[in-house]
């Protein structure tokens, strides 16, 4: 299994909900990635997770909050988001931090806040 | 730092034409480059890396590029254009290894006119 499911596909949310996008692989892979992906824009880095632990946050608002379960699992809750949040969430993983291995990526979760 | 510069927004070729898609990186250090693949509403397919052994490095769907290190440079190539090759591409780079976060180009859109 080479795949990243992430779910939702889509999210509407206001502006004083809390959700959360969810992120799986089975390739056991030990690091993951949250990157933002603004229209006509490229992907830009949010969170990398390795072995289950934060070890680098983009300084992020604190709106967005990750969270790593397990090395197969990767969340990220939202609250409070604003209009300018509203785009391409994707989710990442590779074989672990360092060396030459690739990220692969999930389709994505296309955020709207209103 | 490191950083990645694309040159051209937008690309149109011909079918059966020559694509030249051009990437220009800087890094302190030898870096790993990477190029990905976005279809609309998709998430990022990787077509190809180089990671040091090899300065021609050859990529899925007929897609290769040429690590120059003179010329800090790493252009994605294909003999002759398909329609179904029309999509966004990005070039990446990253100084620690592809499992690290990385870090795109601004992408560039690729038109294959019938």
């Amino acid at each position: 299994d080479t795949e990243v499911t992430q779910t939702p596909k889509h999210l509407v949310m206001g502006m004083t909900n809390k959700k959360s996008l969810k992120c799986e692989q089975h390739m056991g892979h030990r690091a993951m990635y949250w990157y933002k992906q603004k229209a006509k824009k490229p992907p830009e880095l949010m969170f990398v997770y390795s072995y289950e632990k934060l070890s680098i946050n983009e300084s992020v608002p604190s709106r967005f909050s990750p969270e790593c379960p397990n090395s197969s699992l990767l969340n990220l809750h939202l609250h409070a988001l604003q209009p300018e949040d509203s785009a391409l969430y994707l989710c990442a993983s590779s074989q672990e931090r360092g060396g030459a291995g690739e990220q692969f990526f999930g389709p994505g979760t296309r955020l709207t806040v209103l | 730092a490191q950083s990645v510069t694309q040159l051209g927004s937008h690309v149109s070729v011909s079918e059966g034409a020559l694509v030249l898609l051009r990437c220009n990186y800087s890094s302190s250090v030898p870096p790993y480059l990477f190029w990905y693949v976005q279809y609309p509403n998709q998430g990022l397919q990787l077509l190809l890396k180089y990671t040091s052994a090899a300065t021609l490095v050859k990529g899925i769907n007929g897609f290769e590029a040429e690590f120059k290190k003179s010329e800090t440079s790493f252009h994605l190539t294909k003999p002759s254009a398909h329609m179904s090759d029309a999509a966004e591409y990005f070039c990446a780079v990253s100084e620690g290894g592809g499992a690290d976060g990385l870090t795109f180009g601004k992408g560039t859109h690729l038109i294959i006119q019938p």
